[in-house]
C-alpha cells in the first residue's frame, strides 16, 4: 500500500534552514505529482508546494515563494523540501502528500506529518 | 490564493444527516472538477473522503457524499456516527498547478 514517511523536522531559530525529506513506497513514485501541505498548531491545512511527476516544474504558495525549494529524486523515490529564511509563522506540521495524477489536482494519500518549530 | 470558506462548526445527533459547505470562486471550486474532501481526527493525518466532487475512494462508507453547485461544494454525512466526530476540510484545484484548502469544519456528534 502507499506509504509516505517524512523526516528532518525539528527546532530551528528564525532565519535558519531545515530540509525535510519524504520517502515514498507502495506506488510508482515517478508517475505522480507530489505536494507538501502544512498545518500550524490548532489551525487548518495550507498548501505549500507541488512538483510535477518528472520534476520538471515546481509551484509554490506565495507565503513560501523564494524561501522554499522543492525537489525529487525518482531514482530513490524521495521528495525533499529545502526551507530557508524560516520564520515563526512557518511553525507547523508538514505533510508530504501524493497527487493522483502527473499534475496537480488535490492530494489523495498523506504521510504522518513532521513537526517544524521555528523559535529562538 | 485565498482559502475556501467553510463554516467553523457543524453538529448533529447520531443517525441524522449533516451537510458542510465549501465556497470558493469561479477560479477554483466553480472552474474545475477537482474538489476533494478530507477527514482529520486529532493528531492524525488527513484522510481522503471524496475526490472529483462526488467520487468515493475504495473503503469510504457510502454515507459520505459530495456535490457541487456553481462556486459551492458540499459534503453530506448521512446517518452520522460517533466516529464521524472530526475536522473536515475541502480542497480545490485553483489553476496553474496550485491547490487551495478550506479553513476546516469541526463536526460534533451530539
Amino acid at each position: 500500500q502507499v506509504q509516505l514517511v517524512e523526516s528532518g523536522g525539528g527546532v530551528v531559530q528564525p532565519g535558519g534552514s531545515l530540509r525535510l525529506s519524504c520517502a515514498a513506497s507502495g506506488f510508482t513514485f515517478s508517475s505522480y505529482g507530489m505536494h507538501w501541505v502544512r498545518q500550524a498548531p490548532g489551525k487548518g491545512l495550507e498548501w505549500v508546494a507541488f512538483i510535477r511527476y518528472d520534476g520538471s516544474h515546481e509551484y509554490y504558495a506565495d507565503s513560501v515563494k523564494g524561501r522554499f525549494t522543492l525537489s525529487r529524486d525518482n531514482s530513490k523515490n524521495t521528495l525533499s523540501l529545502q526551507m530557508n529564511s524560516l520564520r515563526a509563522e512557518d511553525t507547523a506540521v508538514y505533510y508530504c502528500a501524493k497527487d493522483p495524477t502527473v499534475g496537480a489536482t488535490s492530494p489523495d494519500y498523506w504521510g504522518q506529518g513532521n513537526l517544524v518549530t521555528v523559535s529562538s | 490564493q485565498s482559502a475556501l470558506t467553510q463554516p467553523p462548526s457543524a453538529s448533529g445527533s447520531p443517525g441524522q444527516s449533516v451537510t458542510i459547505s465549501c465556497t470558493g470562486t469561479s477560479s477554483d471550486v466553480g472552474g474545475y472538477k477537482y474538489v476533494s474532501w478530507y477527514q482529520q481526527h486529532p493528531g492524525k493525518a488527513p484522510k481522503l473522503l471524496i475526490y472529483e466532487v462526488s467520487k468515493r475512494p475504495s473503503g469510504v462508507p457510502d454515507r459520505f457524499s459530495g456535490s457541487k453547485s456553481g462556486n459551492t461544494a458540499s459534503l453530506t454525512v448521512s446517518g452520522i456516527q460517533a466516529e464521524d466526530e472530526a475536522d473536515y476540510y475541502c480542497s480545490s484545484y485553483a489553476g496553474s498547478n496550485n491547490v487551495v484548502f478550506g479553513g476546516g469544519t469541526k463536526l460534533t456528534v451530539l
